[in-house]
């Protein structure tokens, strides 16, 4: 089984609905994070979570909002998709802890296209 | 704010020849962190090496090895013997933190492996 779990891996939605990515991990990690990658732009940081009550937004966070339900829970939320939402989204986790190497562990990627 | 540049957006190479993959960054920071990341067709992100600043040698995985020019901010991703299954995005990403809690990423070199 996958360390780090995203579901749903495809999904197409209509503008305007609702739409949540859910991703949990067995990794034990303190922090989780979503990214977004589109085509020539590399991933870029949404939000990210040092623990369950710390929530801190990314470069690119409007339109966007999370929930961390549990260390082992990040979930990501589209309030009222948008086509310019389209793209491939990614969670991660990492350690920072002694001995870790700080390296980010990232799910399989959830394929979103809103039309 | 950190930048971090792949001037090469495609390469291609022969099995079994050795590629080197560009990646430039600019920060004021004296202490960081380099990684190179693979994104096979399965497109789940994969690290093949890391690199700190602080340590002068080379990073070396296996097959994989990194040129690290800390005045020029150049960090080069050197694959020897390639194979099949390199064929890949390869993000070079930088990170100011242990925990990467804000890890800037290029935007990315596909290659590919010719049989």
């Amino acid at each position: 089984d996958a360390d780090v779990t995203q579901t749903p891996r495809n999904r197409i939605t209509k503008t305007g609905k609702r739409i949540m990515l859910e991703c949990s991990q067995t990794k034990g990690h303190d922090r989780m994070y979503w990214y977004r990658q589109d085509p020539g732009l590399g991933l870029q940081l949404i939000y990210y979570s040092f623990d369950v009550k710390d929530i801190n937004k990314g470069e690119i966070s409007d339109g966007y909002s999370v929930s961390r339900q549990a260390q082992a829970k990040f979930s990501l939320s589209l309030e009222s998709a948008i086509p310019n939402q389209t793209a491939l989204y990614f969670c991660a986790t990492s350690s920072p802890r002694q001995g870790d190497t700080g390296e980010l562990f990232f799910g399989e990627g959830s394929r979103l296209t809103v039309l | 704010a950190q930048t971090v540049t792949q001037s090469q957006p495609e390469m291609s190479v022969q099995e079994a020849e050795t590629v080197t993959l560009s990646c430039t960054y600019d920060t004021s920071e004296n202490n960081y962190y380099l990684f190179w990341y693979k994104q096979p067709p399965s497109r789940q992100m994969i690290l093949v090496i890391r690199q700190e600043a602080y340590k002068q040698q080379n990073a070396t995985e296996n097959r994989f090895s990194v040129n690290f020019q800390k005045a020029a901010k150049s960090f080069s991703l050197k694959i020897s013997d390639s194979q099949l299954g390199d064929t890949a995005m390869y993000f070079c990403a930088f990170s100011i933190n242990f925990g990467n809690e804000k890890l800037t990423f290029g935007t990315g070199t596909r290659l590919t492996i010719i049989p």
